[in-house]
């Protein structure tokens, strides 16, 4: 099984640019969800989504937008990236709800320059 | 608002001693639910437990034991007899009743050297 995959692993942006991060899980879980990870600062929930064409907001969505058109993916995208945006970026899937164990891709290292 | 307090930012510890990791936190809710999640040197986030709140026995997995106390609003961690391969950052991490929310702790590193 590959659970939660996340690509690409590794990616450089000068400031201003767009990208998409993508996600894709393969356990029909419905609840899919983006974190950033920081230095000292854990991992803080961006964006999540409780089932196909239902996202919301989390603790920090600006600069990025979300969309969940199947229940398989999930995409992060970054509209005009900037220097603060650089951090490592992980999705995660649970199968009802962010109180239940969640599966985490690989993660993301994004850096912007 | 929720909040997970991990004030151990590093800790350094000698194969085979005992560890505990801990985990204090804040929330208004009258149902939660606490984690543990691991991130080992290659970077993925591997989940250890999860616990409701109105769940207080302790539980033991091994070498991992957890202590959920309510009357103190901790969930603390231990490892004992440490190993090399424990080496890791550790979150801890709370979620209210309607599950649409996930905060976590800023994590804590260990270190166990051989």
């Amino acid at each position: 099984n590959a659970g939660v995959t996340q690509t690409p692993k590794f990616q450089v942006l000068k400031t201003g640019q767009s990208m998409t991060l993508q996600c894709a899980q393969d356990m029909n879980h419905e609840y899919m969800s983006w974190y950033r990870q920081d230095p000292g600062m854990g991992l803080r929930l961006i964006h999540y989504s409780v089932g196909a064409g239902i996202t919301d907001q989390g603790e920090v969505p600006n600069g990025y937008n979300v969309s969940r058109s199947t229940t398989e993916d999930f995409p992060l995208r970054l509209l005009s990236a900037a220097p603060s945006q650089t951090s490592v970026y992980f999705c995660a899937s649970s199968y009802r709800g962010l109180n239940t164990e969640a599966f985490f891709g690989q993660g993301t290292r994004l850096t912007v320059v | 608002a929720q909040k997970v307090t991990q004030a151990q930012t590093e800790i350094s510890v000698v194969e085979k001693e005992d560890v505990t990791l801990d985990c204090v936190y804040e929330t208004r809710d009258t149902t939660y639910y606490l984690f543990w999640y691991k991130q080992p040197p290659s970077g993925e986030l591997v989940f250890l437990i999860r616990r409701n709140s109105f769940d207080e026995q302790n539980e033991i997995s091994g070498r991992y034991s957890w202590n959920f106390q309510k009357s103190t609003s901790s969930f603390n961690f231990t490892i004992t007899a440490s190993q090399v391969v424990d080496s890791a950052v550790y979150f801890c991490a709370l979620s209210g009743s309607y599950g649409n929310k996930l905060v976590f702790g800023a994590g804590t590193i260990l270190r166990v050297k051989s």
